[in-house]
């Protein structure tokens, strides 16, 4: 079975600066999807990116990026110049790549806070 | 157009009480998902309906809980009777179609369930 580990339960940044997200996952599936969900305070869950496995070429959306390292099972979210409106739980997820309307599954998540 | 509505936003009930959570997909969504995250733990698929039929409930915890999706519209997810470690955030998903590429997944704002 698939599993996704998020090892930092909280995180903080400073305003403008740099901050990067660690998520690893276990799988014995060659494609698959990867993702990065955002839930901010009392707020709905967004999409902030997401990752083809058979794409070698790592994902980017404006400030979020991600590091794609299959052989490692690593998928760590960066997120550049930060904002004060980035503070929200950041959730991993995996979908395989055979089932298309299949299940995520998730992360424990990482608390981002964002220092003024 | 409106997005996933969840309610009650907060539910507050005793050990051995019935609750009844309700989802209301986005209009024409066929596919519904319902996820719950204990306290600081990952989030956990629960269920997922295509139109009213029950495509993949593997993840329902017991015969506690039942879900139901009559008419493919919106969705309740009953707990009863409620125990402690139920208590959690409770989300529901939909999508237009089960290829996400095409048709991502939108989340609701989540249902806080807490038993005393």
């Amino acid at each position: 079975a698939q599993t996704v580990t998020q090892s930092q339960p909280e995180m903080s940044v400073q305003e403008a600066e740099t901050v990067t997200l660690s998520c690893t996952y276990d799988t014995s599936e060659s494609d698959y999807y990867l993702f990065w969900y955002k839930q901010p305070p009392s707020r709905q869950m967004i999409l902030v990116i997401r990752q083809e496995a058979y794409k070698q070429q790592n994902a980017t959306e404006n400030r979020f990026s991600v590091n794609f390292q299959k052989a490692a099972k690593s998928f760590s979210l960066k997120i550049s110049d930060s904002q004060l409106g980035d503070a929200a739980m950041y959730f991993c997820a995996y979908r395989t790549f055979y089932n298309q309307g299949g299940k995520l599954i998730f992360g424990q998540g990482t608390e981002l806070s964002v220092k003024p | 157009e409106a997005g996933v509505t969840q309610f009650p936003s907060h539910s507050v009930i005793e050990k051995g009480q019935t609750v009844t959570l309700r989802c209301d997909p986005i209009s024409g969504h066929d596919n519904l998902y319902w996820y719950r995250r204990v306290m600081g733990k990952e989030i956990k698929f629960l269920l997922h309906f295509v139109k009213e039929s029950k495509q993949d409930e593997s993840g329902m915890p017991n015969n506690r809980f039942l879900a139901e999706r009559t008419g493919g519209t919106y969705s309740t997810l009953k707990v009863q009777p409620a125990e402690l470690e139920d208590s959690g955030v409770y989300f529901c998903a939909s999508s237009q179609d089960r290829d996400y590429r095409n048709s991502p997944l939108h989340f609701g704002n989540g249902t806080r369930l807490t038993v005393t």
